[in-house]
């Protein structure tokens, strides 16, 4: 399978900034998504991310609040926008390319 | 509306015995399901999986059985191994709406004990 690398691990950030998380896989995967959990609760899909064109975004989600890269088959990144203390969550890429899905070790971001 | 179910938010086990994990759905477009493994402070590692075209899939210690009729899986672990001691969250895929969607379950925390 492959291997991603996401980082920042963790962040503490102000209300009104953004964060922009990054993942990087070791070899070409077919599909990447961006996934949220908050605390207590399964991992939500927020979008497909597509490469080369818009990201595909689930219920609840927008663009504007979650802004998503992918440039290439091995690179993305979900942007935070305009944080809020409700977006305090884990943030997790994943991808899928051959067997299986790989996911990146995730984010933790709290929001204050 | 919960279309991935797993009712049982933990699980205890005796070392060398048997886990069974279930999972059920709703949807019956799902064409293909997963396992994960989860420990604290990691993301999800897959673990198995299984076509909607099959009924078992077994891989070492892990076997999962898909039951279409009733729309549930489960997943074994035997013998169970103080390692195996983490959250198991069952996924289901489909393409729906032309977009892929992968709906997860809350998970179960499995503990192990020696």
């Amino acid at each position: 399978s492959a291997v991603i690398s996401q980082k920042p691990s963790r962040d503490i950030c102000q209300r009104g900034t953004s964060l922009t998380i990054q993942c990087q896989v070791d070899s070409q995967v077919t599909m990447m998504f961006w996934y949220r959990q908050q605390p207590g609760q399964s991992l939500t899909l927020i979008a497909t991310a597509n490469q080369g064109s818009e990201a595909t975004y689930e219920s609840g989600f927008v663009i504007d609040k979650f802004p998503i890269s992918r440039p290439n088959l091995t690179f993305s990144t979900l942007t935070v926008s305009n944080m809020s203390p409700e977006d305090s969550s884990i943030y997790l890429c994943g991808g899928t390319g051959g067997s299986g899905y790989t996911f990146g070790s995730g984010t933790r971001l709290t929001v204050v | 509306d919960q279309q991935v179910k797993q009712n049982s938010p933990s699980l205890s086990v005796q070392e060398g015995r048997i886990s069974i994990l279930n999972c059920d759905y709703t949807n019956s477009m799902f064409d293909y399901f997963l396992w994960y493994k989860k420990y604290p402070a990691e993301g999800p590692t897959f673990l198995i999986s299984i076509s909607s075209i099959k009924d078992k899939n077994e891989d070492g210690r892990f076997t999962v059985f898909l039951n279409k009729s009733a729309k549930h899986l489960s997943l074994h672990i035997v013998p169970s191994q103080p390692g195996d001691s983490a959250v198991y969250f069952c996924a289901a895929s489909a393409f729906m709406d032309s977009n892929y969607q992968l709906i997860w379950g809350a998970g179960t925390k499995l503990i192990i004990k020696p």
